[in-house]
């Protein structure tokens, strides 16, 4: 069966520091991925998608990058936080009827 | 318009209830409906996938479809204490659409 891993589960960074979130998937093979930002009474806002490695897609202008180093790792990055950067992080894959499944979840508070 | 309205709550009903749980949408061209569970600092959880109007029942849930009436629902039958937790509906296009559109969830508490 598949699975899907987020880490880490809670990080509290500081403004102008680095970030990277890490999201493998276990279980099958060249996924669609996803990060979604989750913020309260926003409701979840895509950020990136990929199709493959190597290919991202952005949603959203923003200080947040993403990487799909191998076929089933999605990295999201920051050079430097922003106040505004924090939130619930949700990384996802889909399957081939166009479901998505969630990992749990990395809440990032940048202070 | 939103193209995704749904009702934030909170809902709260005595354990063996039956909840129903609503979206409307503005955009025709939706075609796949989905309803996540997301219990509070966790991850979404998918519940229901749908693909165009009709009824589709997993045990205690029943997901429908209106495409006339752009409106979905999910009802859960002999609520339980442990389906206390934020729903939210999604759609999606069609194949090859990568956008999931989600409703912004209700909350829900079931109380014993």
């Amino acid at each position: 069966s598949q699975t899907i891993h987020q880490w880490p589960a809670t990080l509290v960074q500081p403004v102008g520091s680095p970030l990277s979130l890490e999201c493998t998937v276990e279980g099958t093979s060249n996924p669609n991925l996803y990060w979604y930002r989750q913020a309260a009474g926003r409701g979840l806002q895509l950020l990136f998608y990929s199709v493959g490695i190597g290919q991202i897609s952005s949603e959203v202008p923003q200080n947040l990058s993403a990487s799909r180093p191998q076929d089933r790792q999605f990295i999201l990055s920051s050079k430097k936080l922003l106040l505004s950067d924090s939130g619930f992080y949700l990384c996802a894959w889909e399957a081939g009827g166009g479901e998505l499944f969630f990992g749990e979840g990395s809440r990032l508070t940048v202070l | 318009q939103k193209e995704v309205e749904q009702d934030p709550g909170p809902l709260s009903v005595p354990e063996g209830a039956i909840v129903s749980l609503n979206c409307t949408y503005s955009n025709s061209a939706f075609q796949y409906f989905m309803w996540y569970r997301q219990y509070s600092r966790k991850g979404p959880e998918l519940l229901m996938y749908t693909y165009s109007s009709g009824n589709k029942e997993d045990g205690r849930f029943t997901a429908q479809v209106d495409k006339s009436s752009k409106y979905i629902s999910l009802f859960i039958r002999d609520s339980q204490p442990s389906d206390s937790a934020t729903y939210l509906c999604a759609m999606r296009k069609g194949a090859g659409s990568y956008q999931l559109t989600f409703g912004k969830g209700t909350k829900l508490s079931v109380i014993p």
